[in-house]
């Protein structure tokens, strides 16, 4: 079984389209991240959830909306898709939000045409 | 603005021999450093996590802090092919709202 599982792995679409990624961790952690990784690769955490309580959430455009559900679940719905949200999204998970070791899911390429 | 910095590269290195991977930091009151290994198109996966000033070895790994100098290293001994990829620096800054501050990596190619 897979620790932490997003889906899907790869999202094409034009600008202007909604999409949504979704995440599962089966690791029973009470905290869960979304990351995105640009393509000069640099990793810029957008949302973290501790217990479905919103931790985190850095200057992330009103577009990127996080939910969930319960704890081991994270979705990202994102609205009026831009050309710059092109970009691998990784969710991640961890014990808490206060330890920095994070397991990460295989990671959902965006490109927005 | 709290920052993590590490050195691009590409460092490349014979096979066999040592790599070492330095990260400096900026928040003087950061009480845990992780080193992150990310291969090309895969996602980051913890390697080795330290908390206190000195020496911490895991098999062919070993992660070096020095808080005074603002310093953390990870040294690969035996430098494998299969080392070859990016190497991330994170350190987790202090304080209520604590988050993992990234450097932008280090790419390690190790030559056969």
């Amino acid at each position: 079984d897979t620790a932490v599982s997003q889906t899907p792995k790869y999202l094409v679409t034009q600008m202007g389209n909604d999409k949504s990624i979704k995440c599962e961790q089966n690791l029973g952690h009470d905290t869960m991240y979304w990351y995105k990784q640009d393509s000069k690769k640099f990793l810029k955490i957008m949302f973290s959830y501790n217990n479905k309580e919103l931790i985190i959430n850095e200057t992330v455009p009103n577009r990127f909306s996080p939910k969930s559900p319960d704890k081991a679940h994270l979705n990202l719905h994102i609205n009026s898709l831009e050309l710059g949200d092109s970009a691998v999204y990784f969710c991640a998970s961890s014990l808490g939000h206060f330890t920095g070791e994070l397991f990460f899911g295989e990671g959902s390429r965006l490109t927005v045409l | 603005q709290k920052e993590v910095e590490q050195n691009s590269g590409p460092l490349s290195v014979p096979e066999g021999a040592i790599a070492s991977l330095n990260c400096t930091y900026s928040d003087r009151v950061s009480q845990s450093f992780f080193w992150y290994r990310q291969y090309s198109g895969k996602s980051p996966e913890l390697i080795m996590s330290i908390y206190s000033n000195g020496d911490k070895e895991d098999g062919r790994f070993t992660a070096q802090l020095n808080k005074a100098s603002q310093y953390v290293s990870l040294l690969i001994r035996d430098s494998q092919p299969s080392d070859s990829a990016t190497y991330l620096c994170a350190v987790m800054n202090a304080g209520n709202n604590r988050k993992l501050i990234w450097g932008l990596g280090t790419s390690l190619a190790v030559n056969p």
